[in-house]
């Protein structure tokens, strides 16, 4: 069973901190991850994606990804009440798993930043 | 470009009663999906489709149905709604398998089943 595991949370930073979410997956050759945030009562909507191991930077949010260790990781920096929200994790299987055309979702991490 | 738009957002059913959400995309999507959330919980998926005329069961597709007759559209049938089928329900769409795939969720459709 493939598997994306994140912490439930909730998260809790002060306005202005970094907030770390952090995303573990079972496959370990799934290539495609994503980071999507969904506040109360809307739909998920893509943050970031990121393929290669490293860094991603898009404004406040940076996306790590290590194949290696089998972990991707999302940073919000100066964070603002406004980034209140559920982050959820979502990882692509591999072309060579035979089912690749849907991705695997994490529960979600719960993220709280207080004014 | 409207993306994926789901009617209705709101419905309540009662036990035994039958239902279809919409969705339809404008974006020449092949692949859909539809998801339902649980409060608290994650999305699971219910069924995918890869294109027109071809569709798949998901993680948790008993007491639905769906058919996907043209590109744009992928209805979802509840028959004889039984209240754990009261949920969020998502439809997304995406282009392609590609490595850069994202998908598109619509506003989603709450339902209440008593």
């Amino acid at each position: 069973q493939k598997e994306v595991e994140q912490n439930s949370g909730p998260l809790s930073v002060p306005e202005g901190a970094i907030a770390s979410l952090n995303c573990t997956y079972s496959d370990r050759g799934s290539q495609s991850f994503f980071w999507y945030r969904q506040y109360s009562g809307k739909s998920p909507e893509l943050i970031m994606s990121i393929y290669s191991n490293g860094d991603k930077e898009d404004g406040r949010f940076t996306a790590q990804l290590n194949k290696a260790s089998q972990y991707v990781s999302l940073l919000i920096r100066d964070s603002q009440p406004s980034d209140s929200a559920t982050y959820l994790c979502a990882v692509k299987p591999p072309l060579f798993a035979g089912n690749n055309r849907k991705l695997i979702w994490g529960l979600g991490t719960s993220l709280a930043v207080n004014p | 470009n409207a993306g994926v738009t789901q009617t209705p957002k709101f419905r309540i059913l009662k036990i035994g009663q039958s239902m279809t959400l919409q969705c339809a995309q404008d974006m020449n999507h092949n692949y859909m999906y539809w998801y339902r959330q649980d409060p608290g919980m994650g999305l699971k998926l219910i069924y995918y489709s890869v294109g027109a005329g071809i569709t798949d069961k998901g993680e948790v597709p008993n007491g639905y149905n769906v058919s996907r007759s043209t590109t744009e559209d992928f209805p979802l049938r509840l028959e004889l709604a039984a209240p754990s089928q009261t949920s969020v329900y998502f439809c997304a769409s995406s282009l392609t398998g590609a490595l850069d795939t994202e998908a598109f969720f619509g506003q989603g459709t709450r339902l209440t089943v008593v």
